[in-house]
C-alpha cells in the first residue's frame, strides 16, 4: 500500500506570496492532519481534516488554511508569506478514532525569502 | 492542555550498549502516547504507541516503552544500540482525549559512536 505523499517537496517563495501544498493520503484514511516543524517551535499541529471538514485546530493565525476533497486528498494553503514560515510541513494521515496512529509523509520544506 | 517534556536534547552511546530515552507527559485524562522516529530528510515513523492495553509495549526495531502512571513517564529503552538508530526521536501525546490532535516533546538527537 502506498504511503502519504506530499507535493511539492521543496518550495521556495518570497515574502508577501501565497503558498498550496498537497497532501494524498494512504488509501482508506479518512482523516489527514498537518503539522509545521522548525528548529526553535519543534513539530506543532495546524488542523485535521476529516470528511471534508475541519475536526481539530491550532494555534496558528488566519493566514493558514486548509481543505479537503472528497477523496480525501488535502491541501493547505499560507497566504501573505512571512520569513518565519519557512519550515518543513509535515501532512499525516489514519483511519478514524479509535485506530489513530497517524502515518506521516516526507514532508514539504517551504522557504521563504 | 497536554503536554510532554523530553529530558534529553541530546543521547550518545556505543553500538551494542543499551538506550534510554526519556519522557514525561502531564495530562488530565488517560493519555495515548507514542514515540516517533525521524532520520534525516525523512518524515516521521511511528516506533510504537501506548493506548491503555499492556502497559509495557513493544514497538519496532527492538525498541519498547514502559508507561508509568505514578511517575507520569514513558521512556523508550532498546537493549543493544545499531548504527541505524541514529535520528531524532519524539514523545508524544494526543492533546485532547479521542482526537486526532499530537502534542510533541522537543525531541532527543540519539547519537550512536562505533
Amino acid at each position: 500500500k502506498a504511503g502519504v505523499t506530499q507535493t511539492p517537496r521543496y518550495l521556495i517563495k518570497t515574502r508577501g506570496q501565497q503558498v498550496t501544498l498537497s497532501c494524498s493520503p494512504i488509501s482508506g484514511h479518512r482523516s489527514v492532519s498537518w503539522y509545521q516543524q522548525t528548529p526553535g517551535q519543534g513539530l506543532q499541529f495546524l488542523f485535521e481534516y476529516f470528511s471534508e471538514t475541519q475536526r481539530n485546530k491550532g494555534n496558528f493565525p488566519g493566514r493558514f488554511s486548509g481543505r479537503q476533497f472528497s477523496n480525501s486528498r488535502s491541501e493547505m494553503n499560507v497566504s501573505t508569506l512571512e520569513l518565519g514560515d519557512s519550515a518543513l510541513y509535515l501532512c499525516a494521515s489514519s483511519y478514524d478514532l479509535p485506530h489513530f496512529e497517524q502515518f506521516f509523509g516526507p514532508g514539504t520544506r517551504l522557504t521563504v525569502l | 492542555a497536554q503536554s510532554v517534556t523530553q529530558l534529553d536534547s541530546h543521547v550518545s552511546v556505543s553500538e551494542g550498549t543499551p538506550v534510554l530515552l526519556r519522557c514525561n507527559y502531564s495530562s488530565s485524562y488517560s493519555p495515548s502516547l507514542f514515540w516517533y522516529v525521524q532520520h534525516p530528510n525523512k518524515g516521521l515513523q511511528l516506533l510504537l504507541k501506548y493506548t491503555s492495553a499492556a502497559t509495557l509495549v513493544k514497538g519496532i526495531n527492538g525498541f519498547e516503552a514502559e508507561f508509568k502512571k505514578s511517575e507520569t513517564s514513558f521512556h523508550l529503552t532498546k537493549p543493544s544500540a545499531h548504527m541505524s538508530d541514529a535520528a531524532e526521536y519524539f514523545c508524544v501525546v494526543s492533546d485532547v482525549e479521542g482526537a486526532q490532535k499530537l502534542v510533541f516533546g522537543q525531541g532527543t538527537r540519539l547519537t550512536i559512536n562505533p
